[in-house]
């Protein structure tokens, strides 16, 4: 089966400026993840879909991020305005709805520079 | 809330050593447990996951690990490293019906020829 797919890969800007990230999830996979990983730390979550509802964003930093996920498929992370602590790694991940801690798919990721 | 600590944010071992990488946790109802690899400018894969059972789980690659419920571990083990070892490695724990993983700081892994 094809992986998750994200781009860019790569992304650098200037503070201020905004960004977008983009994920194709597993075929089938209802369960939708961003994570963000700062250098030397692990992945956190920044917010989960199932299907193309929001489950938890608790952790987005919502002044300045927004996710969405039209139609329960493909998502979006977009940073408007980047500051530049948010130059990290974006990892999008997904898996199939409603099986008990299967584990998580995920895509290389977006490593995001801000300058 | 759940977490996970991980002793150790780097390990160095030489070719045909054991590989033992820590990993305790903090729940307050049963944990599911997962290792993480990641190699460079790579997404995570899983190595292996406890969830009910066999305490001793087999993963990909050589690598188990062990869950003790006394001691809140779950520690990464591979009796013989590789040079193809060398990578990032994350514990990670959930609980059930609260599919939201909480990963560990990460351990680096070198491995000396």
């Amino acid at each position: 089966e094809a992986g998750v797919a994200q781009s860019p890969r790569y992304k650098i800007i200037e503070k201020r400026q905004s960004v977008a990230f983009w994920c194709n999830p597993i075929s089938g996979h209802a369960t939708l993840y961003w994570y963000q990983q700062i250098l030397g730390q692990g992945p956190k979550l920044l917010i989960q879909f199932q299907n193309n509802g929001v489950v938890d964003d608790s952790q987005l930093p919502k002044d300045r991020f927004s996710a969405e996920r039209l139609k329960g498929v493909d998502s979006t992370l977009k940073i408007q305005p980047a500051k530049l602590e948010d130059s990290a790694v974006y990892l999008c991940a997904s898996s199939p709805v409603q099986v008990n801690n299967s584990p998580l798919h995920f895509g290389n990721g977006t490593r995001l520079t801000v300058t | 809330a759940q977490s996970v600590t991980q002793l150790g944010s780097h390990v160095s071992v030489s070719e045909g050593a054991l590989v033992l990488l820590r990993c305790n946790y903090s729940s307050s109802v049963p944990p599911y447990l997962f290792w993480y690899v990641q190699y460079p400018n790579q997404g995570l894969q899983l190595l292996l996951k406890y969830t009910t059972g066999a305490t001793l789980v087999k993963g990909i690659n050589g690598f188990e690990a062990e869950f003790k419920k006394s001691e809140t571990s779950f520690h990464l083990t591979k009796p013989s490293a590789h040079m193809s070892d060398a990578a990032e490695y994350f514990c990670a724990v959930s609980v059930s019906n609260d599919y939201k993983l909480s990963f560990g700081a990460g351990t680096t892994v070198t491995v000396r020829a």
